[in-house]
């Protein structure tokens, strides 16, 4: 099955730790995004990468960091500067440039 | 103003309603506009894409775009308790360099069997 896969579902972190979210998708997408999604607030871009090897900031990408070494994978560091990490990750990936995007299950990072 | 509004409700509907969810848009040069159904700690799913004025039916769901307006519809006929979901419209960014998507906050519907 064609899809996009984030793992893990939840995650557990602890104040000063870095993690790492996973996202591979298996669609042949070129454009691949992070959202961070929070009640009342919507869906707020990360980052964003259209090819391998480059990557964009968004309008919150304080405190993030991502790779894009592969056409498929697209992973998330949520570091220790990041000062608010609790919330829901969604990846999303689109064929080319602003066509639909496709999203993944979201993982659930929480500061403990 | 944001690119794309939506009013967040929460709208409750009785089993088998016709629900109107609408979205407003501010750029006039949009022209491809989607509807994605988001279940509780789940990720959105694309329910509607649409392109350009008119009409576009799936079932039960059926997406209206009015550009003169600069106002997006999903319309749902029969719902049921499975409708039950957060509905988000969203437009593409074709026009600037940012290569992202303009979601509403979406709008969080209940329907009571």
């Amino acid at each position: 099955d064609g899809g996009i896969t984030q793992s893990p579902k939840y995650l557990f972190r602890k104040e000063g730790q870095n993690v790492t979210l996973s996202c591979e998708q298996n669609l042949n997408h070129d454009a691949m995004y992070w959202y961070r999604q929070d009640p009342g607030q919507g869906l707020r871009l990360i980052y964003y990468s259209q090819i391998v090897n480059d990557f964009q900031k968004g309008d919150i990408a304080e405190g993030y960091s991502v790779s894009r070494e592969k056409k498929e994978s697209f992973p998330l560091t949520v570091t220790s500067a990041q000062k608010n990490p609790t919330a829901f990750y969604l990846c999303a990936s689109s064929m080319w440039e602003n066509t639909e995007a496709f999203f993944g299950q979201g993982t659930r990072l929480t500061v403990v | 103003q944001k690119e794309v509004e939506q009013d967040p409700g929460p709208l409750s509907v009785p089993e088998g309603a016709i629900v109107s969810l609408n979205c407003t848009y501010s750029n006039s040069a949009f022209q491809y506009f989607m509807w994605y159904r988001q279940y509780s700690r789940k990720g959105p799913e694309l329910l509607m894409y649409t392109y350009s004025s008119g009409n576009k039916e799936d079932g039960r769901f059926t997406a209206q775009v009015d550009k003169s307006s600069k106002y997006i519809s999903l319309f749902i006929r029969d719902s049921q308790p499975s409708d039950s979901a957060t509905y988000l419209c969203a437009a593409p960014n074709i026009y600037n360099t940012g290569n992202q998507f303009y979601f509403g906050t979406g709008t969080s519907l209940t329907v009571i069997p």
